[in-house]
């Protein structure tokens, strides 16, 4: 079964700084990837997905993530946060089977909880 | 279109009592997922649906934790008897197309 893990449980920056949370998945096929961000309080909202073509993919509010498939990686960065970016973030992966399917099933990391000081 | 929706958003309850989480998918969405979030354990995938046929139910916890979805308008998680340790954030979602999965605002369930 596949697996994803995120290697940060908890990250401090102050506003400015740069961003960089770390995904990795371990399944040799197909696989779709998103990152999810969760406000406090709040549900998860898609943050950035990729299915195929450029590895490079843009999300909303500025962040973006790269797929490098020999790594098995797909890490989220944003060249300067700020304080409303502070919440978890949850990379996600969904595995094809050889015929292509999966009903959409997602398996989550643990989460990265961000907190962006003033 | 109002997303997905679920109900109560808040439940408190004493353990043994039977619990009845519900959710309402956006139209016309085929597969409804539901989860459940805890801080010891993240986000668990309990059981999902594809055109309302449950297809992976190997998530729920314990035969206590039930889930239909009679329709494709309507879906619901039961626990019977609820313990204390049930007590998370339960959330559904729902996938228009893609994987690309829709949160509802969870339904966060207290068992004393």
């Amino acid at each position: 079964a596949q697996s994803v893990s995120q290697h940060n449980h908890h990250v401090i920056l102050s506003e400015a700084a740069s961003l960089e949370l770390g995904c990795n998945y371990s399944y040799g096929g197909t696989v779709n990837l998103f990152w999810y961000v969760q406000y406090p309080g709040q549900h998860l909202q898609l943050l950035l997905k990729y299915f195929s073509g450029d590895p490079l993919v843009k999300g909303i509010k500025g962040f973006e993530a790269e797929f490098i498939k020999s790594k098995f990686s797909f890490n989220l960065r944003k060249p300067s946060v700020q304080w409303s970016d502070t919440a978890e973030y949850f990379c996600a992966v969904n595995a094809l089977d050889a015929g292509g399917t999966s009903y959409g099933k997602l398996t989550f990391g643990q989460g990265t909880i961000l907190t962006v000081h003033p | 279109d109002a997303g997905v929706i679920q109900s109560p958003r808040h439940e408190v309850t004493e353990m043994g009592q039977e619990v009845t989480l519900r959710c309402k998918p956006i139209s016309g969405h085929n597969s409804l997922f539901w989860y459940r979030q805890t801080m010891m354990r993240g986000l668990e995938l309990l059981i999902y649906f594809n055109n309302n046929v449950p297809i992976d139910d190997s998530g729920m916890p314990e035969d206590r934790f039930s889930a239909k979805m009679p329709n494709a308008s309507f879906s619901t998680l039961k626990i019977q008897p609820s313990e204390p340790r049930d007590s998370a954030v339960y959330f559904c979602a729902n996938m228009p197309v893609r994987a690309e999965q829709y949160f509802g605002p969870g339904t966060r369930l207290t068992v004393t």
